[in-house]
C-alpha cells in the first residue's frame, strides 16, 4: 500500500521567505502527484499537477518537482505572503486511487 | 461550470439513522470518488466510479454503500450511522484517463451523535 508523508507538519515563516515543503511516498509506481492548498474549514484547491514522466512544473510563484525514483516532491513557494497561510496536502494516484499525504500547515507571519 | 457540488454542507445524525449525501459535477467526468477527512489521517478513498454503472472499493468502504446511475451524480449513502463515522467527506471528480487532474467539492460535516 501507497503510504505518503509529509515533513514537517507544520511550518511558520515571516512573510517573503522562500520556502519548501516536502512530500516522499513509498512506492514509486504511479501516474502522477497532485499538491493541493487547504484554507481552514474549506475543500482542496488544485495547485500543481506533475505527470509521472514530468520533472517539475511551475504556476506563478510556486514550483513543484518530482524524483519518482526516490519517492519525493517538493513544493517550492516563492517570497511567501500572509495570503499563503493554509495547510499544503500532497496527493499521489496510482491509476484509480489517490493517496494523500496528512499535510503541512502553513503559517507566514506579516 | 459548477465543477463539484455537494449537499448538504452540515449534517448532524443520531446513531443508527440513516443518509444519503449528493455529489454532481457538470464536467462530464468520468471517475467520480468519495474521501472522508480525519483529523490526523489525511483524506482516505472510501469508493469509487469509473463511469455509470461501475463502482468500486477504496481504502475505507465498510459502513458506506455507492451507486452510479448518471455520468453526473455519485451519492454516497450511510445505511445505519455510527459516531465512527463522523468526519468530513468529500467527493472529487476527474476524466477517465488516470493521469488527469482531480477537482474537489467544497465536503460535507457530519456529525453522528
Amino acid at each position: 500500500k501507497q503510504e505518503v508523508t509529509q515533513i514537517p507538519a507544520a511550518l511558520s515563516v515571516p512573510e517573503g521567505e522562500n520556502l519548501v515543503l516536502n512530500c516522499s511516498f513509498t512506492d514509486s509506481a504511479i501516474y502522477n502527484l497532485q499538491w493541493f492548498r487547504q484554507d481552514p474549514g474549506k475543500g482542496l484547491t488544485s495547485l500543481l499537477l506533475i505527470q509521472s514522466s514530468q520533472r517539475e512544473q511551475t504556476s506563478g510563484r510556486l514550483n513543484a518537482s518530482l524524483d519518482k525514483s526516490s519517492g519525493r516532491s517538493t513544493l517550492y513557494i516563492a517570497a511567501s505572503q500572509p495570503g499563503d497561510s493554509a495547510t499544503y496536502l500532497c496527493a499521489v494516484g496510482t491509476g484509480n486511487q489517490f493517496y494523500f499525504g496528512t499535510g503541512t500547515s502553513l503559517t507566514v507571519i506579516p | 461550470n459548477a465543477g463539484v457540488t455537494q449537499t448538504p454542507k452540515f449534517q448532524v445524525l443520531k446513531t443508527g439513522q440513516s443518509m444519503t449525501l449528493q455529489c454532481a459535477q457538470d464536467m462530464n467526468h468520468e471517475y467520480m470518488s468519495w474521501y472522508r477527512q480525519d483529523p490526523g489521517m489525511g483524506l482516505r478513498l472510501i469508493h469509487y466510479s469509473v463511469g455509470a454503472g461501475i463502482t468500486d472499493q477504496g481504502e475505507v468502504p465498510n459502513g458506506y454503500n455507492v451507486s452510479r446511475s448518471t455520468t453526473e451524480d455519485f451519492p454516497l449513502r450511510l445505511l445505519s450511522a455510527a459516531p465512527s463515522q463522523t468526519s468530513v467527506y468529500f467527493c472529487a471528480s476527474r476524466g477517465w484517463e488516470g493521469y488527469n487532474e482531480q477537482f474537489f467539492g467544497p465536503g460535507t460535516r457530519l456529525t453522528v451523535l
